[in-house]
């Protein structure tokens, strides 16, 4: 059981290029998020798909974007990467949008942008 | 604005002793409050949460106590371990859409000697 599965873990970008992060999970969620971590600035949510076929902004979501491919991915894509997006991301995913029964992350994608 | 705010970057504590991690909140529609705890270069793992209908919740080792007046939270781990040293995140949701969604708070280190 993977749970959620981030590819890639780790990757260096220049300024201007485009990548996507790609996430799995396996657990049969409704609901997948993206959020990064910046040091001093704790997890902040970039995009949310409260079930497939649809998405929602998050606090911080300008410079992204997102697709729900299916019930199990959810990516994320930068279009041209900028150093102010330099920052570790983790995906998410949970039954549902209340969190009752919390999200579970898997296990990060650290991206540097030079 | 931050609505979920952990005051404390980082925690020393002598193992065996108790730690007390602490989270302040602003927003009155937050109803279900989670505590997380991050390894380095791992996801975040859920450790234990509350509903705003308890003052307090247990499990093992860690208790949640909620004081919904003065909007306030705390994570006791008794006794501490050195297995214990993480980042702890604070966390809340709301009801109604995007509400449901977690708010996380920047996080505290905490820090177990043996």
């Amino acid at each position: 059981n993977a749970g959620v599965t981030q590819t890639p873990k780790f990757q260096v970008l220049k300024t201007g290029q485009s990548m996507t992060l790609q996430c799995a999970q396996d657990m049969n969620h409704n609901s997948m998020y993206w959020y990064r971590q910046d040091p001093g600035m704790g997890l902040r949510l970039i995009y949310y798909s409260a079930s497939e076929g649809t998405t929602d902004k998050g606090e911080v979501p300008n410079g992204y974007n997102v697709s729900r491919l299916n019930k199990r991915e959810f990516s994320l894509r930068l279009e041209s990467a900028a150093p102010s997006q330099t920052s570790v991301y983790f995906c998410a995913s949970s039954e549902g949008g209340r969190g009752k029964l919390g999200y579970t992350f898997g296990s990060g994608t650290r991206l540097t942008v030079v | 604005d931050q609505q979920v705010k952990q005051n404390s970057p980082s925690l020393s504590v002598q193992e065996g002793r108790i730690s007390i991690l602490n989270c302040d909140y602003t927003n009155s529609m937050f109803d279900y409050f989670l505590w997380y705890k991050k390894y380095p270069a791992e996801g975040p793992t859920f450790l234990i949460s509350i509903s705003s209908i308890k003052d307090k919740n247990e499990d093992g080792r860690f208790t949640v106590f909620l004081n919904k007046s003065a909007k306030h939270l705390s994570l006791h781990i008794v006794p501490s371990q050195p297995g214990d040293s993480a980042v702890y995140f604070c966390a809340a949701s709301g009801v109604g859409g995007s509400q449901g969604n977690l708010i996380f708070g920047k996080g505290t280190k905490l820090s177990v000697k043996p």
